[in-house]
Parts: structure tokens; C-alpha cells; sequence
């Protein structure tokens, strides 16, 4: 089974300043993982993923992750956020079991950005 | 722009009615999974369909149920409605099941309300 803890609930940042977003995950397999980000009323828009070849991964809008297997880490950071970073980000884990992909969404890291 | 679309995107029903929920695609995905997320929460699998019939399914009752049309395009119907079914209903769309990186696209959702 996997599993997917989004360490903090909600992240406050000022414009400006950087963004880090933390995302731990647990896998008896090899995972791809994911981070998709949902604005208001808005279905969910993927940003970055890692599938197992280069470990730090670039996204859109300036974010990037870091896959650390010894640290079942995949934090997103961003060096400088723009108010419209606002939003709901999800770490998303994936494996392929029993000839299913299997996808598990961690419960969301709402991120507020201060003028 | 994913190239998924959702209908309705808003609608109200009350306890023990039906409902069915569309997904259609522009880009000939032909694996479809349905999301549940409630308010504040990150999205819950419900079920996924390949090849029209169902491969996959989360801790849902068998009173949510699915369909998938030769064109790829999907169908959740949800019988019986309770007040905890409120929630967005998000459908997601991927290319094959493996090997791929298992990047799914989404709709916008349809939020259900029942009164």
C-alpha cells in the first residue's frame, strides 16, 4: 500500500519570498509522484512529476521538487511566489499494482500568498 | 487547458434521488477514473474504466456505479443520494495504464449539493 502525508495544512508566505510546500510518502513500490495545484472552483492542474530519472524536477510557473528516496521526500519549492501561487497543492503518489495504476492524494497544503 | 470536460458543473438534488455525472475527452484517452473531494479535503478514488469496464475501485458503495461509451467518454451515476455525498466530483482522464507516467488530466468537476 502507499500513503501520502502533506506535513502542513495551510502555508502563509509574502510575495516575494520563497515557498516550500512539504510532501512525504510511503510505497512498497517504485513511485512516480506527482504535484497538481487547484485554484478555486477549479479542476486540478498538474505542475511537475518525477518518474525515476533525473531527481530534481522542474515544473511550470517556477516550481520545482526533489526526489529524496532516503528521506521519502518530494517537497515543492519555488523561489519567489507570485500572489497567483494562491491555490490548493496536492502530492500525489502512483504505482502500478495488479495491472492498475494506483493513484493516493495527500489532503492538501493551502498556500496563501501576502501582499 | 486539459481537453477534459465536465456536465453539469453545478447541480442540487435532494436525499434518495439519482444522479449521473459526464466526463468527455478531446484527445481520445481511453482510461477514465471519478474522484470524490469533499470540502477541504484531497480527492478520493471512486473507481477507474478501461476498455468499458471497470478495473479498479475505491471505498465506495456499489450505489455509485459507471459507465464507459466506446468514444471513452464516462458516466458516474449515483443512486440513492445521502447528505455526505456533497462534494466536487472530479473525472480523470490517462492514456493506456502502463507504462505510462500515470499524468492524469481533469475536468473542472461537477459539485453536487443535497439538501
Amino acid at each position: 500500500a502507499q500513503s501520502v502525508t502533506q506535513l502542513d495544512s495551510h502555508v502563509s508566505v509574502s510575495e516575494g519570498t520563497p515557498v516550500l510546500l512539504r510532501c512525504n510518502y510511503s510505497s512498497s513500490y517504485s513511485p512516480s509522484l506527482f504535484w497538481y495545484v487547484q485554484h478555486p472552483n477549479k479542476g486540478l492542474q498538474l505542475l511537475l512529476k518525477y518518474t525515476s530519472a533525473a531527481t530534481l524536477v522542474k515544473g511550470i510557473n517556477g516550481f520545482e521538487a526533489e526526489f529524496k528516496k532516503s528521506e521519502t521526500s518530494f517537497h515543492l519549492t519555488k523561489p519567489s511566489a507570485h500572489m497567483s501561487d494562491a491555490a490548493e497543492y496536492f502530492c500525489v503518489v502512483s504505482v502500478v499494482r495488479t495491472g492498475r495504476r494506483a493513484l493516493t492524494f495527500g489532503s492538501g497544503t493551502r498556500l496563501q500568498v501576502q501582499p | 487547458e486539459t481537453g477534459v470536460t465536465q456536465s453539469p458543473t453545478h447541480l442540487i438534488k435532494t436525499r434518495g434521488q439519482q444522479v449521473t455525472l459526464r466526463c468527455s475527452s478531446q484527445s481520445g484517452h481511453n482510461t477514465v477514473s471519478w474522484y470524490q473531494q469533499a470540502l477541504g479535503q484531497g480527492p478520493q478514488f471512486i473507481f477507474q474504466y478501461y476498455r468499458e469496464e471497470e478495473n479498479g475501485r475505491g471505498n465506495f458503495p456499489p450505489r455509485f456505479s459507471g459507465l464507459q461509451f466506446p468514444n471513452y467518454s464516462s458516466e458516474l451515476n449515483v443512486n440513492a443520494l445521502e447528505l455526505d455525498d456533497s462534494a466536487l466530483y472530479l473525472c480523470a482522464m490517462m492514456t493506456s495504464l502502463i507504462p505510462n507516467t500515470g499524468e492524469l488530466f481533469f475536468g473542472e468537476g461537477s459539485r453536487l449539493t443535497v439538501l
